[in-house]
């Protein structure tokens, strides 16, 4: 399994202020996914992010509101950009392999309060 | 379209008796299924998955699932519950192999086991 940790692990922002989490992996993975969640409540999907390429974003989710990058196969961020308390969440990267049948692995997440 | 149902919001158990979290599922084609744990505060941690094979599957701490495909269910079980179980479980299906490995998330049970 992969070992995958995400900075910072918890932040409290100013609205109107945008904030960066970063995601690193211990190997390379081919797709990266980051998530939102309510604590306590299920998981939503806000894009996939494979290297190479543009991130493919979920419906309700846009490019300018979470910029994502992925420059390598081991690293990717996520910004949310221009936020108010309604972004108050915890935030998740997840991997996954190359292989059809596998799961996904996740970091410990980023508890972000935007007050 | 692809869905998953767990159809409690929280279970409570006694510790040593045995526990079951329920989830059904709704795909197109052969569908892959996964459990997932959260510990409080805690990232999400890989259970066990059903892709093919024997529908008794196990997987960590004890925990198996029994896939079956005429009742699309896939329920969570351990024989005997431990206090250190209490936690949030989540039941995940993919639908189909190729490139989109997206995973679709039930809204998750919250397991409680008493002493």
């Amino acid at each position: 399994s992969a070992v995958i940790s995400q900075k910072p692990s918890r932040d409290i922002c100013q609205r109107g202020t945008s904030l960066t989490i970063q995601c690193q992996v211990d190997s390379q993975v081919t797709m990266m996914f980051w998530y939102r969640q309510q604590p306590g409540q299920s998981l939503t999907l806000i894009a996939t992010a494979n290297q190479g390429s543009e991130a493919t974003y979920e419906s309700g989710f846009v490019i300018d509101k979470f910029p994502i990058s992925r420059p390598n196969l081991t690293f990717s961020t996520l910004t949310v950009s221009n936020m108010s308390p309604e972004d108050s969440s915890i935030y998740l990267c997840s991997v996954s392999g190359t292989g059809d049948y596998n799961e996904q692995f996740f970091g410990p997440g980023t508890r972000l309060t935007v007050l | 379209a692809q869905s998953v149902a767990q159809p409690e919001d929280q279970v409570n158990v006694a510790e040593g008796n045995p526990l079951t979290v329920k989830c059904t599922y709704s795909v197109s084609g052969n569908p892959y299924l996964f459990w997932y744990v959260q510990y409080p505060n805690r990232g999400l941690q890989f259970l066990l998955k059903y892709i093919t094979g024997d529908n008794l599957v196990k997987g960590s701490y004890g925990f198996e699932a029994e896939f079956n495909k005429s009742q699309t269910s896939f329920h969570l079980k351990k024989p005997s519950a431990l206090v250190s179980d209490s936690a949030l479980y989540f039941c995940a299906v993919r639908g189909y192999a190729g490139n989109n490995r997206k995973l679709i998330w039930g809204l998750g049970t919250s397991l409680a086991v008493n002493p």
